[in-house]
């Protein structure tokens, strides 16, 4: 069965510390894996992508994620963290017809 | 317009009421998907339109849940005799179309509807 896993529902972190919000996936074939973030009230922004080719990818707003098929991982990570990544992140697989299946999210807090 | 569209942002409706809920995607793009997201149940995959066709509405909930496309662009997903745990936010998403990178999907503001 095709379905996404983040494991941590919550997660706190200091304003300047580090961020990994973790992702797992099933999916049968050639997965293309997303990370969305949606504040409070607002929709779905992408953070960046990975359809295939290097498996570290860059995204908006200092993000970056590493796909590793051996795993069936899909982690984002943030060097520093802002006040204003507080947010809810959700981590998605699809395939060709672009059907998107998202994991149930993780809520980032932040403590100044 | 130069992003997705959703209308009308806010509905309030009284149980059994039915609701339409509208979707202007990109212009250009030939895939449109719909979503619900609830508290209970995250985001949730309903229906996928290519042009006019819906070649996967394994999503949708029950025979209440219907949506059509008109003309390749704008769509409608319409909910008969609402139920109390229909209250959701419903995200319209688009895409240039099929494979790879047209996959990438933008997504609209969502409609929250509430029943009441």
């Amino acid at each position: 069965a095709q379905s996404v896993t983040q494991p941590d529902i919550h997660i706190t972190v200091s304003e300047g510390a580090s961020l990994e919000l973790r992702c797992n996936y099933s999916y049968g074939a050639t997965p293309y894996l997303f990370w969305y973030v949606q504040s409070p009230g607002q929709g779905l922004q992408l953070l960046l992508k990975y359809f295939s080719g290097d498996t570290l990818v860059q995204g908006i707003k200092g993000f970056e994620a590493e796909f590793k098929r051996s795993q069936s991982s899909f982690n984002l990570r943030k060097p520093s963290v802002h006040w204003s990544d507080a947010a809810e992140y959700f981590c998605a697989v699809s395939g060709n017809t672009g059907k998107l299946i998202f994991g149930q999210g993780t809520t980032l807090q932040v403590k100044p | 317009g130069a992003g997705v569209s959703q209308s009308p942002s806010n509905k309030v409706t009284e149980k059994g009421k039915d609701v339409e809920l509208r979707c202007d995607p990109i212009s250009g793009h030939t895939a449109l998907y719909w979503y619900r997201q609830s508290l209970g149940q995250g985001l949730e995959f309903l229906i996928y339109f290519q042009g006019n066709s819906a070649p996967d509405k394994s999503g949708l909930p029950s025979d209440r849940f219907s949506a059509e496309r008109t003309g390749g662009s704008v769509s409608t997903l319409t909910i008969q005799r609402t139920q109390q745990e229909d209250s959701a936010v419903y995200l319209c998403a688009s895409s240039l179309g099929v494979g790879r990178a047209n996959t990438e999907a933008f997504f609209g503001q969502g409609t929250r509807l509430t029943v009441v």
